[in-house]
């Protein structure tokens, strides 16, 4: 079966720090991967989303960047991070194969930037 | 770009009673998609809704879709305290990635 990992859990960063969040997928190759951010009491917001290694496809113009080194690996960074940054990251999969399906979303990441 | 809507955006019923959520989208969507999100917690999956017409139920929930309407329904039945949490609804872009544009959330109280 499919397995869905995140981490970190929970980060509190400082103004202006990096940020390095890691998303890895198990049990699937060659999904579609997505990153949301949820703001507190807040829907969803598609950040960016990648089809293949090293394809990434940017939805919201911002300080974060995402990278795809391996096939069932997304990684969402930031060089300096801002105060708006705060919220619930979500990294999500899809099957290529079933382009109709459903997305599967992973624990998340609770970060707070103080 | 496809815009979804859901009403209401809280509701707070008592256990028993029924109630509909709504979802309403913008554009030609192929398919709608509702998720459940406890506090503090990620999404879960609950239905996949791919044709006009289609609908789906698990326990005491159904969801419906009417493209032609632009709209899908979940519905509660006999609510209970266990069903509290955010519902969200999302409908599918046409194109490549399966992207997703999510609602803005109900989020649903059930009261003893």
């Amino acid at each position: 079966s499919q397995t869905i990992h995140q981490w970190p859990a929970t980060l509190v960063q400082p103004v202006g720090s990096p940020l390095s969040l890691e998303c890895t997928v198990e049990g699937t190759s060659n999904p579609n991967l997505y990153w949301y951010r949820q703001a507190a009491g807040r829907g969803l917001q598609l950040l960016f989303y990648s089809v293949g290694i090293g394809q990434i496809s940017s939805e919201v113009p911002q300080n974060l960047s995402a990278s795809r080194p391996q096939d069932r690996q997304f990684i969402l960074s930031s060089k300096k991070l801002l105060l708006s940054d705060s919220g619930f990251y979500l990294c999500a999969w899809s099957s290529a194969y079933r382009p109709r399906g459903e997305q599967y979303f992973g624990p998340g990441t609770r970060l707070t930037v103080t | 770009e496809l815009k979804v809507e859901q009403n209401p955006l809280f509701l707070s019923m008592q256990e028993g009673k029924n109630y509909t959520i709504y979802c309403n989208y913008s554009t030609t969507s192929d398919r709608l998609y509702w998720y459940r999100q406890d506090p503090g917690k990620s999404l879960e999956s609950l239905f996949v809704l791919l044709s006009n017409g289609a609908v789906k139920q698990e326990g005491r929930l159904m969801a419906s879709l009417d493209t032609k309407a632009r709209l899908s329904t979940l519905h509660i039945t006999a609510a209970v305290h266990d069903l509290s949490a955010t519902y969200f609804c999302a409908g599918g872009d046409t194109g490549t990635a399966s992207k997703l544009t999510f609602g803005t959330g109900t989020r649903l109280q059930v009261t003893l």
